[in-house]
């Protein structure tokens, strides 16, 4: 148990279907990360919010849309993906994104997503 | 980023001392040196950090190279949960934005 709790863990999903994946952190942090890790590649950074704020993103389709409505939740809304989009989408926190911290991230166990 | 080079793949006895090494020659001088691991069917969990001095916590050892361009992580006694795919990861001074590359992939035999 690590604080950080994604739901769901699993989702199947057409083409042409809307659907979104939560995170929630209980742990207090001000920052919140999207990564996403498809099979035999690494895990590649999404999105990062620090105090609902999204800081980075790294060339992400527009077809993945964050939304952080506070510092616990971070949500990912799915709409038209693809089936190369079907992978294992991480969600992190840490205590802030930037500025002297050291770094240490808190993981959930993901949701599984596989596009058809 | 620093660019970082571990081994593909490693494996160990249950009970014996596990050397995971990293060469990360392009660290910056204000670079942290991360280590997080990945059992199975779970996300990332972070093992340990340092700078420059030799780092000791509850999960690991780390070992700092003088010159920074190296570090090692050491499990002192492998047992069948620390099967895992071990990521060294220099942080940038700034954030925490980790990159991850491939890792080791540590298999530890009974």
């Amino acid at each position: 148990e690590t604080g950080v709790t994604q739901t769901p863990r699993h989702l199947v999903m057409g083409m042409t279907n809307k659907k979104s994946l939560k995170c929630e952190q209980h742990l207090g942090h001000n920052a919140m990360y999207w990564y996403k890790q498809s099979a035999k590649k690494p895990l590649e950074l999404m999105f990062v919010y620090s105090l609902e704020e999204r800081v980075e993103n790294n060339s992400v389709p527009s077809r993945f849309s964050p939304e952080c409505p506070n510092s616990s939740h971070l949500f990912l809304h799915l709409h038209t993906l693809q089936p190369e989009d079907s992978a294992l989408y991480l969600c992190a926190s840490s205590p802030s994104s930037s500025g002297g911290n050291t770094g240490e991230l808190f993981f959930g166990e993901g949701s599984r997503l596989t596009v058809l | 980023d620093a660019k970082t080079t571990q081994p593909n793949s490693m494996e160990s006895n249950e009970e014996e001392p596990v050397h995971l090494p990293c060469n990360h020659s392009t660290i910056s001088g204000t670079d942290y040196i991360h280590w997080y691991r990945q059992l199975p069917s779970q996300g990332p969990e972070y093992v340990i950090h340092g700078l420059t001095s030799n780092v000791n916590n509850r999960m690991a050892s780390l070992a700092i190279a003088e010159d920074r361009k190296s570090s090692t992580l050491i499990l002192h006694r492998a047992t069948l949960r620390d099967a895992a795919v071990y990521y060294c990861i220099p942080t940038m001074e700034y954030g925490n934005k980790l990159v991850f590359g491939a890792g080791t992939i540590l298999r530890v035999k009974s």
